[in-house]
């Protein structure tokens, strides 16, 4: 089945040692986006690819970093944790931009920082 | 500037009642209103969506949604509830003219359902 893809689905890792999170995809999307979701809160959009076109939002810690390589994956690369940066991190795609566009959501990567 | 607005943080209800969980909206232009809902410890999974036309969406697991303009609303309904329904559900909008507009979620509702 088509679907998106996180890997590895619970990530631990050190004060201030980077981390990467990935999400590939087989829907063929030209969308890729990073949500960060805390305790059952709404999802915060991150950043999103459009095909190679990076889109950071204004409100995003530097921090936070992607990479998009090809259309299938998306990396997710926090260069130097925190503890306020434990949290749900999701990925989605979706075929275009288009606001009737539907977003397909992978199962989510947690991140314990110690 | 666009809103959505879930005013029940929890929703319970026993099993077999009809269920209702309730969304409001505020946009510019014309509104594009999803449902996705979260199992723990999982990603969020597309439930329905009104873009246009009919007011009633029907979606999947039995699930449908209302569209009322006047009201700004977009409430989710089951006719039955069943235990495997308990979950977080998410409201989301897009709306704007012009340009890419980012997908706002709703806070979410826990819905439980009750045996």
């Amino acid at each position: 089945d088509a679907m998106v893809i996180q890997n590895p689905r619970y990530q631990v890792t050190q004060f201030g040692k980077p981390v990467t999170l990935s999400c590939s995809q087989t829907l063929n999307h030209n969308v890729m986006y990073w949500y960060q979701q805390k305790s059952s809160q709404a999802p915060k959009l991150l950043f999103h690819y459009y095909d190679k076109d990076f889109n950071n939002e204004a409100d995003t810690p530097d921090n936070f970093q992607s990479r998009r390589p090809n259309t299938s994956f998306c990396f997710l690369d926090i260069r130097s944790p925190g503890l306020g940066d434990a949290a749900m991190y999701l990925c989605a795609t979706s075929r275009d931009t288009g606001k009737q566009e539907t977003q397909y959501f992978g199962p989510g990567t947690r991140l314990l920082v110690l | 500037a666009q809103s959505v607005a879930q005013p029940e943080d929890q929703v319970n209800v026993a099993e077999g009642n009809p269920l209702t969980v309730k969304c409001t909206y505020s946009v510019s232009g014309n509104p594009y209103l999803f449902w996705y809902v979260q199992y723990p410890n999982r990603g969020l999974q597309f439930l329905l969506k009104y873009i246009t036309g009919d007011n009633l969406v029907k979606g999947s697991y039995g699930f449908e949604a209302e569209f009322n303009k006047s009201q700004t609303s977009f409430h989710l309904k089951k006719p039955s509830a069943l235990v495997s329904d308990s979950a977080l559900y998410f409201c989301a909008v897009r709306a704007g003219v012009g340009g890419y507009q980012k997908v706002t979620f709703g806070t979410g509702t826990k819905l439980q359902v009750i045996p």
